[in-house]
C-alpha cells in the first residue's frame, strides 16, 4: 500500500461546479499536509497548506484534515477554467529534516 | 525575487549514457531537493541536500546521485541511463530558518527523454 493514495481522475467539471478532490493516507507520523497546484509545463506551486486537523480556507478553496481518517480534501468553490491543473497532495512529518511525500496527483479541467 | 531556475529544459538521451542536471535555488535558500515525476509513479523524492551534505535520501539506485556547492547550486546525475529513467526532474529550494515546515518552492523541471 502505497504511503499517500489519491483520486486519479482526471476530472471535468463546467464552470461554476464545486470541485472535491481527496486523499487518504497511511503514515501516522503525517501532521503537515498540503494542496500544490501544476500547471502544464510548469512546477508545482504551493496552494494551501494546513497543520493537523482541521479546516483551513482561502478564497475560493478550503482544505479539510480528517487526521482520524487519514483523510484530506481540498474543495474549490465556483470553479473556474483557469483552475484547470494538476492538483497533487503532499504530507510530512513533523521536524525540518522529513520529506514531502506526495499523491500522485489528479488533472482537473473545467470547462467554460 | 527570481525563482528556482533548472537547466537544461528538455534533454534527449540513449540508453547507457550519464546526464547531469542543474538546479539554482532562490537567493538565500540552503536547502534544495529533487523530485523526479513520472505519469505512472507521479512525484517521488530523490534527496535533499543543505549545507552541501544529503541529508535524506529516496529509494532510487545508486545511479542517481546529487551534489550541492557552496553557493547552494544542486545538481544531479543519473548515469548509465535506462528507458525507463525518462521523466520530468524537478527541483525545489526551501530557506529551513529552522522552524518545522519549511515551503518548498519547485522550478520549471527538467523533461529527460531516454531513446
Amino acid at each position: 500500500q502505497k504511503e499517500v493514495e489519491q483520486d486519479p481522475g482526471p476530472l471535468s467539471v463546467p464552470e461554476g461546479a464545486i470541485v472535491s478532490l481527496n486523499c487518504t493516507y497511511s503514515n501516522s507520523a503525517f501532521q503537515y499536509f498540503m494542496w500544490y497546484r501544476q500547471y502544464s509545463r510548469k512546477g508545482p506551486e504551493l496552494l494551501m497548506y494546513t497543520y493537523s486537523s482541521g479546516n483551513k480556507e482561502d478564497g475560493r478553496f478550503t482544505a479539510q484534515v480528517d487526521k482520524s481518517s487519514k483523510y484530506i480534501s481540498l474543495f474549490i468553490r465556483d470553479s473556474q477554467p483557469s483552475d484547470s491543473a494538476t492538483y497533487l497532495c503532499a504530507m510530512s512529518a513533523a521536524g525540518a529534516n522529513s520529506k514531502l511525500t506526495f499523491g500522485k496527483g489528479i488533472t482537473l479541467s473545467v470547462r467554460p | 525575487k527570481a525563482g528556482v531556475t533548472q537547466t537544461p529544459r528538455y534533454l534527449i538521451k540513449t540508453r547507457g549514457q550519464q546526464v547531469t542536471l542543474s538546479c539554482s535555488p532562490i537567493s538565500g535558500h540552503r536547502s534544495v531537493s529533487w523530485y523526479q515525476q513520472t505519469p505512472g509513479q507521479g512525484l517521488q523524492f530523490l534527496f535533499e541536500y543543505f549545507s552541501e551534505t544529503q541529508r535524506n535520501k529516496g529509494n532510487f539506485p545508486g545511479r542517481f546521485s546529487g551534489r550541492q556547492f557552496s553557493n547552494s547550486r544542486s545538481e544531479m546525475n543519473v548515469s548509465t541511463l535506462e528507458l525507463g529513467d525518462s521523466a520530468l526532474y524537478l527541483c525545489a529550494s526551501s530557506s529551513y530558518l529552522g522552524q518545522v515546515y519549511n515551503e518548498q518552492f519547485f522550478g520549471p523541471g527538467t523533461r529527460l527523454t531516454v531513446l
